[in-house]
């Protein structure tokens, strides 16, 4: 079974803070993701990676930024952390090269910026 | 561009009614269909997925849904609903030729199962 391995369940921050969210898969996954989750929003994609030092801007990239150095980790940077991106973080892993390939889901970081 | 619309944001049914879960998707080319489930606090868990061949597709805990390429949807059946299945679901659709293999969701269905 794939594993999804977010470093974190829950986390505090302050505002203004640098946040660092990291997220580990164990099955050799060429693309990452990292979405945010907010009640009747449903999942927004914020970056995704297909391969290692390569990244992608998703729908509401602004005030983030991510890291690949490995093909196993993504980690989500939250620059200056503000009130508004308290919300619940979520990674994903899914196999390149064709479209049907579901992505599997770490377990969430529920972030709250105070 | 894909989109996908699910109508309901909040599914309420009896222990052993019929669970209906409605999801409408906008794509220009054949797209892919998923359902995802998500218990709380937890990660999303993949139920079943469409990709080609028969319109009727099979998931985990007796969940089923069917393609219907002429109404463009999507609906996520189980003919009994179990107390355990009160979760939120998520449809999704990833379109051939897309942008990198992204998935967009619906914004998601809370279902609610009273004994």
């Amino acid at each position: 079974d794939v594993k999804v391995t977010q470093s974190s369940r829950y986390l505090v921050k302050r505002t203004g803070e640098k946040v660092f969210l990291e997220c580990v898969q164990d099955m050799d996954h060429e693309n990452m993701f990292w979405y945010r989750q907010d009640p009747g929003l449903g999942l927004r994609l914020i970056y995704f990676s297909y391969d290692v030092k390569m990244k992608e801007k998703g729908d509401i990239p602004e005030g983030y930024s991510v890291s690949r150095e490995k093909k196993e980790r993504f980690s989500l940077i939250l620059e200056s952390a503000s009130t508004n991106q308290t919300s619940m973080y979520l990674c994903a892993s899914s196999l390149k090269g064709s479209y049907n390939q579901p992505q599997h889901f770490g377990d969430g970081t529920r972030l709250s910026i105070l | 561009a894909q989109s996908v619309t699910q109508l309901g944001s909040h599914v309420s049914v009896s222990e052993g009614a019929l669970v209906l879960l409605r999801c409408n998707y906008s794509s220009s080319v054949p797209p892919y269909l998923f359902w995802y489930v998500q218990y709380p606090n937890q990660g999303l868990q993949l139920l079943l997925k469409y990709t080609t061949g028969a319109t009727l597709v099979k998931g985990i805990n007796g969940f089923e849904a069917e393609f219907k390429k002429s109404e463009t949807s999507f609906h996520l059946t189980k003919p009994s609903a179990h107390m355990s299945d009160a979760a939120e679901y998520f449809c999704a659709v990833s379109m051939s030729g897309g942008s990198n293999y992204k998935l967009t969701f619906g914004k998601g269905t809370l279902l609610t199962v009273n004994p």
